[in-house]
């Protein structure tokens, strides 16, 4: 089992740059989780989705976010315009059938800073 | 909404000694409690989970207890060693309007250091 794959594992880019995060889910997995982890905030969640259709986005911070899911297996967290105070590392998570019931698989996480 | 109040922030203890972390949640609804722990530097990975049917669960040093009238829920780690030192995190799963249950609201960690 390869576990949750995101990409890159570090990015470093300049305010108002666009920043494109990559998650790919354990397969089989119907859930997929965007969580963004400060020092300030801890663990927060930022969407989720279920079978491919976005559930709750209520903590997408606001309109620069965005996130896709277009298939099973990938999904992806844009930022643009990237701002300073996004920088954080930020963990993509998937689960299997039921979601708060069974185990959340978390991937190694995208540390993003933003100059 | 839910909300998960994890303490103690931070906890120092010598290795061999018990440790002791205690969270509470607001919805009396959620029903699935994870722990995580967490490494410098790395993924949270789960280490033990409760369902709100049970109220106690062992796996060899850890043992999580839940008392859904208080709602509140503990992880116990008996004969505590270095390698126990990491961040822990609890979380609970709350009820949503759609009638699935998908996520989880986190505790903001304790950190645990095991002296040697």
């Amino acid at each position: 089992d390869a576990g949750v794959i995101q990409s890159p594992r570090h990015e470093v880019t300049e305010m108002g740059q666009e920043v494109t995060l990559r998650c790919k889910p354990i397969s089989g997995h119907d859930y997929l989780f965007w969580y963004r982890q400060t020092m300030m905030r801890g663990l927060e969640l930022l969407i989720y989705f279920n079978n491919n259709v976005p559930i709750d986005d209520s903590g997408m911070p606001e309109d620069r976010f965005s996130a896709k899911m277009p298939n099973a297996s990938f999904s992806t967290l844009k930022i643009q315009p990237s701002e300073p105070r996004d920088s954080a590392v930020y963990f993509c998570a998937s689960s299997f059938g039921g979601g708060s019931n069974q185990p959340q698989h978390f991937g190694d996480g995208t540390r993003l800073s933003i100059l | 909404g839910e909300n998960v109040e994890q303490h103690p922030s931070t906890l120092s203890v010598q290795e061999g000694d018990s440790a002791v972390i205690k969270c509470t949640y607001s919805d009396s609804a959620s029903n699935y409690f994870p722990w995580y722990k967490q490494e410098l530097g790395k993924r949270p990975q789960l280490i033990i989970d409760i369902r709100s049917n049970v109220g106690e669960k062992k796996d060899q040093r850890i043992a999580v207890t839940l008392n859904k009238t208080a709602k509140h829920f503990s992880l116990h780690i008996t004969e505590t060693q270095p390698e126990d030192s990491a961040v822990y995190f609890c979380a609970a799963s709350p009820h949503t309007p759609w009638g699935s249950q998908g996520n989880l609201i986190f505790g903001k960690g304790t950190k645990l250091s095991v002296k040697p």
